[in-house]
This record gives structure tokens, C-alpha cells and sequence, in this order.
């Protein structure tokens, strides 16, 4: 069985400041872990994957995530925000053979 | 566009209406997905369907009936439904199906949703 996270359901950061997302997962194998952003009135677009290769993933728009087995968490950072990263974050995580599970949602405001 | 097209954008209904939601990737993925978006609640897997095999449904009400002509198609016929099933209906491709591939390779590509009321 696996499961995930998200243990804010809400973030508020300001214009140029770092962000952080955290996420934390449970599985009974090597995971696969996702971040994928959904902006209003749109579908959801992946951010970044860590597939057990290295730890520290870099997706686009300046996002980054780190994978840590011992704390089995996946938190995704920004160094800065930016107004267009207002939008909601989810956390998936992916068993062995490929079936998904989703967090319930990071809604994240940017404040000018 | 993400590759992946879903008609309507916007659908009101009445509970006694039929109506289809129509999704379609241009991508040439092997697996097309339906998930429902609730308020407050996670991702709710629907039906997965694999080169047009329908590999997965998640104790979907029979109100909704999927279909998949085609690897590429992926419709979703709707009736008789309740108010509590208005929420945003996501269709998703993937290369691999779940269980097959790597599970790292199971990307999905999402629409922009049809966002359902029932009245």
C-alpha cells in the first residue's frame, strides 16, 4: 500500500521569497515520486519526477525537489516566487508498477 | 495545448439528461484515464483504459459509462446524474499503461478538464 501527504493546504508567500511544499509519502517499495502544478481552469502539468535516480530533481519554472528515504519525504522549493506560481501543487506518488496515488493539494497565493 | 483535448469545457446539466464528455491525445499514447476533481478531495482515479481495453474501474456508478473507440478517443457518457457528482472531469494519457513499463515512465498528460454541474 502506499500513500502521500501534503501537509499544508494552503501556502501564502510574497513576490520574491523562497517557497516550500512538503510532501510525505509511505510505500512498501522503491517509489516513484511526481510534483504536478494545476493552474486555474487548467488541467494538471508535471513539474518534475524523481524516478531513483538522484536525489535532488530539478523541474521547470525553477523548481526543485529532494528526495529523502530516511524522512520519506519529497518537498518541493522555489528560491523566489513569482505571481505566476499562484496555483495548486500535488504531490503523487507511483508503486512498482505504475499505479498512482495523489495528495489533496497545496493551494499556493502569491502576494504582491 | 498540453496534447490533450477535452470537450466541453463547461457542461450544466439536469439529472435527468444524457450527455457525453469528449476527450482526445494527439500524442500517440497507449493509455487514456478518467479522474474526477472534487472540492477538497484528492484526484479520484475513474476508469483507465489500455490500447482501447478497459484495464481498471474504480467502483464508478454506472452512470457513468466510459467508452474508447480508438487508443487516441476516450468518451465519457453521462445520465441520470446526481448533484453530487458536478465537479472538474480530467482526462489523462500515458505512454504505458499502469503495470507495464517502468513506473517512472508513467507520466501522465493531462486536459484541462470539463468542469460538470448537476442541477
Amino acid at each position: 500500500a502506499q500513500s502521500v501527504t501534503q501537509l499544508d493546504s494552503h501556502v501564502s508567500v510574497s513576490e520574491g521569497t523562497p517557497v516550500l511544499l512538503r510532501c510525505n509519502y509511505s510505500s512498501s517499495y522503491s517509489p516513484s515520486l511526481f510534483w504536478y502544478v494545476q493552474h486555474p481552469n487548467k488541467g494538471l502539468q508535471l513539474l518534475l519526477k524523481y524516478t531513483s535516480a538522484a536525489t535532488l530533481v530539478k523541474g521547470i519554472n525553477g523548481f526543485e525537489a529532494e528526495f529523502k528515504k530516511s524522512e520519506t519525504s519529497f518537498h518541493l522549493t522555489k528560491p523566489s516566487a513569482h505571481m505566476s506560481d499562484a496555483a495548486e501543487y500535488f504531490c503523487v506518488v507511483s508503486d512498482n508498477w505504475g499505479k498512482l496515488q495523489f495528495g489533496a493539494g497545496t493551494q499556493v497565493v502569491v502576494t504582491p | 495545448e498540453t496534447g490533450v483535448t477535452q470537450t466541453p469545457r463547461h457542461l450544466v446539466m439536469g439529472m435527468t439528461n444524457k450527455k457525453s464528455l469528449k476527450c482526445e491525445q494527439h500524442l500517440g499514447h497507449n493509455a487514456m484515464y478518467w479522474y474526477k476533481q472534487s472540492a477538497k478531495k484528492p484526484l479520484e482515479l475513474m476508469f483507465v483504459y489500455n490500447f482501447k481495453e478497459q484495464t481498471e474501474n474504480n467502483s464508478v456508478p454506472s452512470r457513468f459509462s466510459p467508452e474508447c473507440p480508438n487508443s487516441s478517443h476516450l468518451f465519457l457518457h453521462l445520465h441520470t446524474l446526481q448533484p453530487e457528482d458536478s465537479a472538474l472531469y480530467l482526462c489523462a494519457s500515458s505512454q504505458y499503461p499502469p503495470g507495464e513499463g517502468a513506473s517512472g515512465a508513467n507520466v501522465l498528460t493531462f486536459g484541462a478538464g470539463s468542469r460538470l454541474t448537476v442541477l
